[in-house]
């Protein structure tokens, strides 16, 4: 595997379901995000972990619940979502957080919440 | 106000046409840098190049080019020759601040659309 993967791509829940989000990079990056893609909204920046701290939260409902283990891996744990919820989930990883890194994303899960 | 600009939001050619997708910034930081990136309908976010703010050479790769003009806040991306694969949204970004305070700002990206 190499970049940043993520999974699942596509995922389909209720409002009382709870479920998570993984995202792995391969990249030995130590930085990770989490974004949220909305159609016809700029892209949000949810989180940011650096070597495995969080370090950003940008005022997101706790019903986002983020995790990182180790630098590879990035998860976002649901519950109680709301359709509102419904949008592209996407992770990005970093060489660190600094103003010349570039970010590389991964492919994105399709949320649908019922 | 928007740090980063994409006025376009839905642009449709021809295949073969050049097109040219602009980028307008704003930023009070002397050092930043700036990005480009395409999302095909898979939806992963392609990086397609990064330019510093001391560097306003043009720069350019196959089909793709750059132009970063410092004087106008601009950082304009065109296709030359453009192919139905070029079918994408394709989004600016600014990378500005200082330790510990650094944000990557999007643009609301460009719809592109060639037509074959």
């Amino acid at each position: 595997e190499t970049g940043v993967t993520q999974t699942p791509r596509h995922l389909v829940m209720g409002m009382t379901n709870k479920k998570s989000l993984k995202c792995e990079q391969h990249l030995g990056h130590n930085a990770m995000y989490w974004y949220k893609q909305s159609a016809k909204k700029p892209l949000e920046l949810m989180f940011v972990y650096n070597f495995k701290e969080q370090t950003e939260n940008n005022s997101v409902p706790s019903r986002f619940s983020p995790e990182c283990p180790n630098s590879s891996h990035l998860f976002l744990h649901l519950h109680t979502l709301q359709p509102e919820d419904s949008a592209l989930y996407l992770c990005a990883s970093s060489q660190d957080r600094e103003l010349t890194d570039t970010q590389y994303f991964g492919p994105g899960t399709r949320l649908t919440v019922l | 106000a928007q740090k980063v600009t994409q006025a376009q939001t839905e642009i449709s050619v021809v295949e073969k046409e050049d097109v040219t997708l602009d980028c307008v910034y704003e930023t009070r930081d002397t050092t930043y840098y700036l990005f480009w990136y395409k999302q095909p309908p898979s939806g992963e976010l392609v990086f397609l190049i990064r330019r510093n703010s001391f560097d306003e050479q043009n720069e350019i790769s196959g089909r793709y080019s750059w132009n970063f003009q410092k004087s106008t806040s601009s950082f304009n991306f065109t296709i030359t020759a453009s192919q139905v694969v070029d079918s994408a949204v394709y989004f600016c970004a600014l990378s500005e601040g200082t330790s510990g305070t650094y944000k990557y700002i999007f643009g609301t990206g460009t719809r592109l659309k060639v037509l074959a």
